[in-house]
């Protein structure tokens, strides 16, 4: 069964603070995995894409990492800030039998960010 | 720059009551997505589009419709409302492929009473 786990489900850190989420999935065949940020109250929107030839993709202070052979992957966040405040989601994409592109999403990691 | 527009944002509906959440992305995206969010839990996909006039079954169908009569727009429609339907409904398009973006829409927080 096609499934994406994220750990750990919350976490709480001060504010300049790294830390490091994580995503387990079990999804085949594997097209491409991505994170997304979500605001309280607010749409999902994307921060990284990655392709199963990738190993690390940037976007400013936010780092995600891919090993395609363990399907691990991990998002980093460098010297936090109160607005990095959110639920952050791996979703990994691939296509189905008839050939449809889905995407399969984790449950999310809440952060807290305290000042 | 509209993106995807949902309406409404919020609605309190009473069991076996109907209504239809409207979702209008002006993208020219081919493919369009209708997921619920409940707490705590992932996104589960409702229904799909992936262009006008084809539509296709999700995850979580049950109790649910959906028409694509143009590129623009993609209803959700709810026939008769249940407390298990209570949850965040979010609307996603995007062109289709690999490597394309999904945009979601703000959402709308269904509350059945």
């Amino acid at each position: 069964k096609n499934q994406v786990e994220q750990s750990p489900q919350s976490l709480i850190i001060l504010e300049g603070k790294n830390c490091t989420l994580q995503c387990n999935y079990t999804v085949s065949p594997f097209s491409n995995l991505r994170w997304y940020k979500q605001d309280t109250g607010r749409g999902p929107v994307s921060l990284t894409i990655m392709t199963f030839s990738e190993n690390t993709k940037s976007n400013g202070r936010y780092t995600a990492t891919l090993d395609a052979d363990t399907k691990q992957s991990s998002l980093h966040i460098t010297a936090s800030q109160l607005s990095d405040s959110a639920s952050y989601i791996c979703v990994v994409s691939a296509y189905d039998r008839s050939g449809t592109y889905k995407y399969i999403f984790g449950t999310g990691t809440r952060l807290k960010v305290l000042a | 720059n509209a993106g995807v527009t949902q309406t409404p944002k919020f609605r309190i509906l009473k069991i076996g009551q109907s209504m239809t959440l409207q979702c209008t992305q002006d993208m020219n995206h081919n493919y369009m997505y209708w997921y619920r969010q409940d707490p705590g839990m992932g996104l589960k996909l409702i229904y799909y589009s992936v262009g006008a006039g084809i539509t296709d079954k999700g995850e979580v169908p049950n109790g649910y419709n959906v028409s694509r009569s143009t590129t623009e727009d993609f209803p959700l429609r709810l026939e008769l409302a249940a407390p298990s339907q209570t949850s965040v409904y979010f609307c996603a398009s995007m062109f289709g492929g690999m490597n394309t973006e999904a945009f979601f829409g703000q959402g709308t927080r269904l509350t059945v009473v």
